[in-house]
């Protein structure tokens, strides 16, 4: 079976500190993608990033990076300078072959104090 | 550019009363997924499909039904609603298994 999971329910930092997110997973598969979403508080679910299985390219896109393990099953998302409005809830999710959606870990919820 | 449309956006129901969500999207994709989203277990599927007049069940498909009678909407229908539903819903929509899921701004449902 499939399983997503964040160990960290709630980080909290100051503005302009590194925060790091973990992601845990598990899969049969050989091929699968993983993603990241956002959850701020008005409560919309916003798309990241996604990496499929073959490519453990780390990613930086502004101050946001990821850390793509296959080794370790990891996929670790980096916030640099973090401000007030990173605070919310983040998921990483991964493709279901099976059922054919994401499933998704129980969120982080970030907050970020000025 | 709406993308994906959820309606109402909040409810309350009685316990034994039913009711339709309807999800809409512009977007010409064939998949289409129902999750809801319970404090601490982040999203969780209920039904999805996978084309126009398709439907699957989920992890948590007991006590909801759902149609996707045109390849843009698809509804979550709930016949007997429960406390236990009481819930966020959100409904999602991609190109395909893989791809990017795009989600609306949820439904809030609170069922007395």
């Amino acid at each position: 079976a499939q399983k997503v999971t964040q160990a960290q329910t709630e980080i909290s930092v100051v503005e302009k500190e590194d925060v790091t997110l973990d992601c845990v997973y598990e899969t049969r598969d050989t091929t699968y993608y993983l993603f990241w979403y956002k959850q701020p508080p008005s409560g919309e679910l916003v798309f990241l990033i996604r990496r499929n299985s073959f490519d453990e390219q780390n990613e930086i896109s502004g101050r946001y990076s990821w850390n793509f393990q296959k080794s370790t099953s990891s996929f670790n998302f980096t916030i640099t300078a973090s401000q007030v409005v990173d605070s919310a809830v983040y998921f990483c999710a991964l493709s279901d072959t099976g059922r054919r959606a994401l499933t998704f870990g129980s969120g982080t919820r970030l907050q970020v104090q000025p | 550019n709406a993308g994906v449309t959820q309606t109402p956006k909040f409810r309350v129901l009685k316990t034994g009363q039913s009711m339709t969500l309807l999800c809409a999207q512009d977007m010409n994709h064939e998949y289409m997924y129902w999750y809801r989203q319970d404090p601490g277990m982040g999203l969780r599927l209920i039904h999805y499909s996978v084309g126009e007049g398709t439907t699957a069940k989920g992890e948590v498909p007991d006590g909801y039904n759902v149609s996707r009678l045109k390849k843009q909407n698809f509804l979550l229908g709930l016949e007997s609603a429960a406390p236990s539903q009481t819930s966020v819903y959100f409904c999602a929509s991609s190109y395909g298994r893989e791809d990017i899921q795009y989600f609306g701004a949820g439904t809030r449902l609170s069922v007395l």
